[in-house]
C-alpha cells in the first residue's frame, strides 16, 4: 500500500521555468491538499480539492495552478517559477473533510529550489 | 487567517524524562485537533484525532488531552527515549474543515 507519492523528490529550478508536481494516493480518498513549509513558520495550505474536477484556493494561492482531473492524482503547477517559491512541498489526503478520525496522510515531500 | 501557536519551539531532553508541551488554536468553531508527529526525511504520521471538550488519548507512552473552552491541547511524552526525537505538530479544524497547522515543537532526547 503506497498511501500518498509525491514526485519529483527534488526539483532545481531556475527563475521564470514552470513545473509541474505530481501527487498520486491509492487509498480512493475524495479530499487532497497541497501544502507549503518554509522555516519557522507551520503548513500552509497551498490549494485543496474536495473531488475529482473540483479545486479551491487556500491560504497562500498566488503563483500556484491545480488540477484534479482524476481522483487519484492531484497536480501542482508553477507557471513562472520565484525564488519566494523554494519550499518543501507536501501532499496530504483524506477520506473526508477535515480528516475524521484518522487524520491527513502525507507523501514524503518534495524539496524545490529556485534560483 | 487561524492562529495555531504551539510551545515551545524546541525542547532538549534526557533520555527518561517526562515531558510536554503545549497547542493552543481558537476556541470559536472548533471542530477538531489533531497532534501529528514528524521525524527528520519523513512525512508527518497522525497521531490523535480529539473532537470532544475534555477528550483525552493515548498511544504507548504519548498521550494528549484538550481543552475546547478555552483553546488548548497538551501532549505528554512519559519516560522519553531517543526514538521519540522529532517535530510533533498540532493542526486545528474549524467549521470550514481545513486543518491549520502550529510550526511545531522539535523534541530532541539525549541518550
Amino acid at each position: 500500500n503506497a498511501g500518498v507519492t509525491q514526485t519529483p523528490k527534488f526539483r532545481v529550478l531556475k527563475t521564470g521555468q514552470s513545473m509541474t508536481l505530481l501527487c498520486a494516493q491509492d487509498m480512493n480518498h475524495e479530499y487532497m491538499y497541497w501544502y507549503r513549509q518554509d522555516p519557522g513558520m507551520g503548513l500552509r495550505l497551498i490549494h485543496y480539492s474536495v473531488g475529482e474536477g473540483t479545486t479551491a484556493k487556500g491560504e497562500v494561492p498566488d503563483g500556484y495552478n491545480v488540477s484534479r482531473l482524476k481522483k487519484q492524482n492531484f497536480l501542482l503547477g508553477l507557471e513562472s517559477a520565484a525564488p519566494s517559491q523554494t519550499s518543501v512541498y507536501f501532499c496530504a489526503s483524506s477520506y473526508i473533510a477535515g480528516g475524521g478520525n484518522y487524520g491527513y496522510t502525507f507523501g514524503s515531500g518534495t524539496r524545490l529550489t529556485v534560483v | 487567517i487561524l492562529n495555531v501557536e504551539q510551545s515551545p519551539q524546541s525542547l532538549h531532553v534526557q533520555e527518561g524524562d517526562s515531558t510536554n508541551f503545549t497547542c493552543s488554536f481558537p476556541s470559536s468553531n472548533f471542530y477538531a485537533l489533531h497532534w501529528y508527529r514528524w521525524e527528520t526525511a519523513k512525512s508527518p504520521e497522525a497521531l490523535f484525532v480529539m473532537t470532544l471538550n475534555g477528550d483525552e488519548k493515548k498511544k504507548g507512552r504519548i498521550s494528549a488531552t484538550l481543552n475546547t473552552k478555552e483553546g488548548y491541547s497538551y501532549l505528554y511524552i512519559k519516560g522519553s527515549q531517543p526514538e521519540d526525537s522529532a517535530t510533533y505538530l498540532c493542526a486545528f479544524s474549524g467549521s470550514a474543515r481545513q486543518l491549520t497547522f502550529g510550526s511545531g515543537t522539535q523534541l530532541t532526547v539525549l541518550p
